[in-house]
C-alpha cells in the first residue's frame, strides 16, 4: 500500500529565501507525481505534474525533481513571496492500474515579509 | 476554459439525512475522481470514473456511499444515512486520464449535525 509522507508540517521564511519541501513515498513504482497548491478554504490548484520517466519538472520559480530509487520528490521554490504561503501537497498514483492519487498531509508554508 | 465546478458549495444537514453533492468537470475530460478531506489531511480517495462506469470504488468507506456518473460527464455523490463522522470537505477532480494532470474542483464542505 501506497503511503505519502510530507515533512516538516509547517515552514515559516522570510521572504526572498529560496526553499525545498519534501515528499517521500514508500512504494518507488509509481507512475507520476503530483505537486499541488492549497489555499485556506479553497480547493487544489495543480502545480507540477512529474511522469515517473522524468527525473524533474520547472514552472516558473518551481522547479520539482523525482527520485525513485530513493522514494524522493522535492519541491523547490526559489525568491519566495508572501504570496506563496499556502499548503503544499504531493501525491503519487501507483501502477497498477488505479488512477487514484496517494496525498500526503502537506507542508504548510508561510512566507513572511 | 471553465474549470470543475462543485455545487453546492456548502451543506449543512442533520443526521440521518441523505444528500447528493454534484460535480462538473472539465469539457472533454473523461476521468472523473471523487476525494473526501477533513481538517488537517490529505485528501483521500473514494472512486473514480473512466467514462460512466467506476473505475475504481475501492476507496468508499461504506454502503452508505454512491456515486453515479450516467453521461460521462456530471457526477453526483450520494450519501445515504448521513453520520456526523462524514463531516468534511469532498472534493472532485477531472482528467484526460492517466499520465495527465488531475485538476480539482473548489470541493463542498458538508456539515452533519
Amino acid at each position: 500500500k501506497q503511503e505519502v509522507t510530507q515533512i516538516p508540517a509547517a515552514l515559516s521564511v522570510p521572504e526572498g529565501e529560496n526553499l525545498v519541501l519534501n515528499c517521500s513515498f514508500t512504494d518507488s513504482a509509481i507512475y507520476n507525481l503530483q505537486w499541488f497548491r492549497q489555499d485556506p478554504g479553497k480547493g487544489l490548484t495543480s502545480l507540477l505534474l512529474i511522469q515517473s520517466s522524468q527525473r524533474e519538472q520547472t514552472s516558473g520559480r518551481l522547479n520539482a525533481s523525482l527520485d525513485k530509487s530513493s522514494g524522493r520528490s522535492t519541491l523547490y521554490i526559489a525568491a519566495s513571496q508572501p504570496g506563496d504561503s499556502a499548503t503544499y501537497l504531493c501525491a503519487a498514483i501507483t501502477q497498477g492500474g488505479s488512477e487514484k492519487l496517494v496525498f500526503g498531509k502537506g507542508t504548510k508554508l508561510t512566507v513572511n515579509p | 476554459g471553465a474549470g470543475v465546478s462543485q455545487t453546492p458549495s456548502n451543506k449543512v444537514t442533520e443526521k440521518g439525512k441523505y444528500v447528493e453533492l454534484r460535480c462538473d468537470p472539465i469539457s472533454g475530460h473523461t476521468a472523473l475522481y471523487w476525494y473526501r478531506q477533513s481538517l488537517g489531511q490529505g485528501p483521500e480517495f473514494l472512486i473514480y470514473f473512466q467514462g460512466t462506469g467506476a473505475a475504481d470504488d475501492s476507496g468508499l468507506p461504506n454502503d452508505r456511499f454512491f456515486a453515479v456518473r450516467p453521461e460521462g460527464s456530471v457526477s453526483t455523490l450520494k450519501i445515504q444515512r448521513t453520520e456526523r463522522g462524514d463531516s468534511a470537505v469532498y472534493l472532485c477532480a477531472s482528467s484526460r486520464g492517466l499520465g495527465y494532470e488531475q485538476y480539482f474542483g473548489p470541493g463542498t464542505r458538508l456539515t452533519v449535525t
